[in-house]
């Protein structure tokens, strides 16, 4: 069965701050996608990253980045100058790939950190 | 901007009414998952459908809960008779199997009450 903790409930600091989101993951899968997904206040999901499990590269997107490791089955996403539209509730996720599809099975989601990002 | 959509956005309804709610995948997506989210779960799969066809539905209470694929182009969930304990925000999401992507695009959400 597939996991995803997210150990940090919530999350404050002041804006500009720099900011990591913890994720923990379990599978028995070789082969597997990790997501984040942003919440804010509307409640819409927001896509922000998939990551495949044999691609351990990590990634810059302006001011955010994500370091994943699967030596410690970590996803870590990191938020560089903290800005108040940055405050949400943000998932890490967990995917299968079946390579006879290769591609979009069902998430199994964490619990999600609501940040906040006090100005 | 092709989207996700669903309706209703809000649903208020009593105790032992049916809830019908309604999503539009993505035009040319092959996979349409609903997902539902509380408090006390979070974010939970109840069922998700490939090419039309049910994959999975073991998140689904079975007795009340039913989701099907009329067309392409339309997935709906129902629930009857429906409990309080159903309150709760209702994901359609949609995606392609077989590119390699792998992203789920987010409809909305239905918001449920039942009162």
């Amino acid at each position: 069965a597939q996991k995803v903790t997210q150990a940090q409930t919530e999350i404050s600091v002041v804006e500009k701050e720099d900011v990591t989101l913890d994720c923990v993951y379990e599978t028995r899968d070789t082969t597997y996608y990790l997501f984040w997904y942003k919440q804010p206040p509307s409640g819409e999901l927001v896509f922000l990253i998939r990551r495949n499990s044999f691609d351990e590269q990590n990634e810059i997107s302006g001011r955010y980045s994500w370091n994943f490791q699967k030596s410690t089955s970590s996803f870590n996403f990191t938020i560089t100058a903290s800005q108040v539209v940055d405050s949400a509730v943000y998932f890490c996720a967990l995917s299968e790939v079946r390579i006879s599809n290769f591609g979009n099975e069902k998430l199994t989601f964490g619990t999600g950190t609501r940040l906040t990002i006090i100005p | 901007d092709a989207r996700v959509t669903q309706t209703p956005r809000h649903k208020v309804t009593e105790m032992g009414q049916e809830v019908t709610m309604r999503c539009q995948p993505i035009l040319g997506h092959n996979t349409v998952f609903w997902y539902r989210q509380t408090m006390m779960q979070g974010l939970e799969l109840l069922a998700y459908f490939r090419n039309r066809a049910p994959l999975d539905d073991s998140g689904m209470p079975k007795d009340r809960f039913s989701a099907e694929m009329p067309d392409a182009t339309l997935a709906t969930l129902k629930i009857q008779p429906s409990e309080p304990r159903d309150s709760a925000v209702y994901f359609c999401a949609s995606g392609t199997a077989g590119d390699g992507n792998g992203e789920q695009f987010f409809g909305p959400g239905t918001r449920l009450t039942v009162l």
